[in-house]
């Protein structure tokens, strides 16, 4: 089955570590992207990337690094510099060239910072 | 002002009934808009997407989309306890693409037994 597939579902890391959260995709989209979800909010993104070895910062890029190396994968490192990390963290992909394509969601990875 | 504004809720409705979720945003440009269902702990599952003014209806679900008004709903009929989630309205605002899409904060719907 096609899909989008990120890991691990829960992560538990201490202040000060960088952490790296995986996503994985396997329906041929050509862009990804990476949101965060706080309680009572609605999606922020962070990075998004349309092509392979480019990427773009979204709204609240600072304290996160990515990278684009296969089209499958997008992995996002969240950063010691990052001031609030615990948060729910969901990948997305879809088609690049369709104006309408709406966006797929993978299964997110809740991360907890103490 | 939010580009994207939801009623929070919760919003409560009786089992069987009908469901009535309001979306507007700001943008009077967009082009492309969507719902998604979010459980709770869940990732948000994409249930409709409208692009042209009127209704669209897929099963218990209809999207009504006005861009005179600015608004988008969405309608869900003889609703379940299993309808009960957040539901996230999404717009692409102008001629951007996804990447630009704004989300709003959701409305929680609670169907009661």
């Amino acid at each position: 089955d096609g899909g989008i597939t990120q890991s691990p579902k829960y992560l538990f890391r201490k202040e000060g570590q960088n952490v790296t959260l995986s996503c994985e995709q396997n329906l041929n989209h050509d862009a990804m992207y990476w949101y965060r979800q706080d309680p009572g909010q609605g999606l922020r993104l962070i990075y998004y990337s349309q092509i392979v070895n480019d990427f773009q910062k979204g709204d609240i890029a600072e304290g996160y690094s990515v990278s684009r190396e296969k089209k499958e994968s997008f992995p996002l490192t969240v950063t010691s510099a990052q001031k609030n990390p615990t948060a729910f963290y969901l990948c997305a992909s879809n088609h690049r060239d369709l104006t309408n394509s709406p966006l797929h969601f993978g299964n997110g990875t809740r991360l907890t910072v103490t | 002002q939010k580009e994207v504004e939801q009623n929070s809720g919760p919003l409560s409705v009786p089992e069987g009934a009908i469901a009535s979720l309001n979306c507007t945003y700001s943008d009077r440009v967009s082009q492309s808009f969507f719902w998604y269902r979010q459980y709770s702990g869940k990732s948000p599952e994409l249930i409709m997407s409208i692009y042209s003014n009127g209704d669209k209806e897929d099963g218990r679900f209809t999207a009504q989309l006005n861009k005179a008004s600015q608004y988008v709903s969405l309608l869900i009929r003889d609703s379940q306890p299993s309808d009960s989630a957040t539901y996230l309205c999404a717009v692409i605002p102008g001629y951007s693409s996804a990447s630009k899409i704004i989300f709003g904060s959701g409305t929680r719907l609670s169907i009661r037994p």
